[in-house]
């Protein structure tokens, strides 16, 4: 059973369109995040939501939109994509929001590819 | 503030060979510090964290890692290198005093290659 699952694994489409990728964790963890990976593998935080509230909102473009539906979900919403927003982006949980010694599961990666 | 570096890039090392990936840090009050693993085409794994006390911390597939508060450092070791540990490693600190944010910062990735 996979712990964060998301979902597309790769995505490849044109500039200017809306996509959407999802993720679900069955950890019963209260924390998820969004993180981009670019080309040099460099990691970035972007949102993190806990228990369904936003928390961090990194320096992202309005066109990102996070939505949590419930504690097991985050998924991020596209729109308007440009060719800068190829990247490989990460979810990941973890437990307890306040607490700094928390480690982060991840899931494997959705590969956004804009053309 | 929190910040990390990894100063290397690149490690090579040869297979049974001891191995060092670097990292320090730098923050207001005490550090957390982590260590994660990335595969080709895989999500980050963690391999092992410090909170507070022994300063040799031992995590998963034979990797230690020492905290050394004087030279604000975290380095990875592992004893004797396999060719399946080449990956890239992420080293990531939160900052106690950092309240609300419990974020951690991630370093830029070491790619560590073990040569057979």
């Amino acid at each position: 059973d996979t712990a964060v699952s998301q979902t597309p694994k790769y995505l490849v489409t044109q500039m200017g369109n809306d996509k959407s990728i999802k993720c679900e964790q069955n950890l019963g963890h209260d924390t998820m995040y969004w993180y981009k990976q670019d080309s040099k593998k460099f990691l970035k935080i972007m949102f993190s939501y806990n228990n369904k509230e936003l928390i961090i909102n990194e320096t992202v473009p309005n066109r990102f939109s996070p939505k949590s539906p419930d504690k097991a979900h985050l998924n991020l919403h596209i729109n308007s994509l440009e060719l800068g927003d190829s990247a490989v982006y990460f979810c990941a949980s973890s437990r307890g929001g306040g607490s700094g010694a928390n480690v982060l599961t991840f899931g494997a990666g959705s590969r956004l590819t804009v053309l | 503030a929190q910040s990390v570096a990894q100063p290397e890039d690149q490690v090579n090392v040869a297979e049974g060979n001891p191995l060092t990936v670097k990292c320090t840090y730098s923050v207001s009050g005490n550090p957390y510090l982590f260590w994660y693993v990335q595969y080709p085409n895989r999500g980050l794994q963690f391999l092992l964290k410090y909170i507070t006390g022994d300063n040799l911390v031992k995590g998963s597939y034979g990797f230690e890692a020492e905290f050394n508060k004087s030279q604000t450092s975290f380095h990875l070791k592992k004893p004797s290198a396999l060719v399946s540990d080449s990956a890239l490693y992420f080293c990531a600190v939160r900052d106690e005093a950092s309240g609300g944010s419990y974020i951690p910062t991630f370093g830029r990735g070491t790619s560590l290659i073990v040569h057979p």
